[in-house]
């Protein structure tokens, strides 16, 4: 049962562009999201998150939308870079955090 | 801040084995500790939640007799993979959350298991 998808596998984008990174969740008492951001061999690592009450949270390049009505939140990183090159995931909890479902993953690629 | 220390990043050894890997909470009270599963190319799959001093919380399908955890302080958390088999050669992840409200957990960096 996967209640939180990712369904682009990959993503490749130029330096500087605006790179857009989707999930979607089926699981409608979801309250709070997140995104990781993992490189090969380590952990993810915490990038933002934003609760139900809101649609939007911003932290410096990054921006997170979530739309609760379509179950869909993005991820938004502007201008994109090549450090930002990693596989991303999107996690979704209920109100308690104690049970987060992660997405498969989508892997960005940023290009000089 | 938030930094959690996982020990040991890579473990080789023998099928029958036992194995045990530590997380740490280096710079905050962890009430909650997760383990978490990842098998190539696919996502972090839950484990098991353990709380401070409680029996840990495992999802369907992970065996507790195998997996066994120990949740002693709020800045350690242990996972025994017990007679270990080539089956359960993967990488291991733990995390970690303080509490109060919409908290991220924050994860260490993970141990590579291979049994042969």
């Amino acid at each position: 049962d996967q209640q939180v998808k990712q369904n682009s596998p990959s993503l490749s984008v130029q330096e500087g562009r605006i790179s857009i990174l989707n999930c979607d969740y089926t699981n409608s008492m979801f309250d709070y999201f997140l995104w990781y951001k993992k490189y090969p061999a380590e952990g993810p690592t915490f990038l933002i998150s934003i609760s139900s009450i809101k649609d939007k949270n911003e932290d410096g390049r990054f921006t997170v939308f979530l739309n609760k009505s379509a179950k869909h939140l993005s991820l938004h990183i502007v201008p994109s870079q090549p450090g930002d090159s990693a596989v991303y995931f999107c996690a979704a909890s209920l109100y308690n955090n104690n049970d987060m479902r992660f997405g498969a993953g989508t892997r960005l690629t940023v290009k000089p | 801040g938030a930094v959690v220390s996982q020990h040991p990043s890579w473990v080789i050894c023998k099928s029958g084995t036992s194995v045990k890997i530590e997380c740490r909470s280096l710079d905050f009270q962890a009430t909650t500790m997760f383990w978490y599963r990842q098998f190539p190319k696919q996502s972090l799959m839950l484990m098991a939640t353990s709380n401070e001093g409680s029996k840990a919380t495992y999802e369907q399908g992970v065996e507790k007799d195998k997996f066994l955890i120990n949740h002693a302080s709020l800045t350690l958390s242990t996972l025994t993979v017990t007679s270990a088999h080539p089956e359960d050669s993967s990488f291991y992840i733990c995390s970690a959350r303080s509490s109060g409200g919409h908290q991220p957990q924050h994860f260490g960096d993970g141990t590579r298991l291979s049994i042969l």
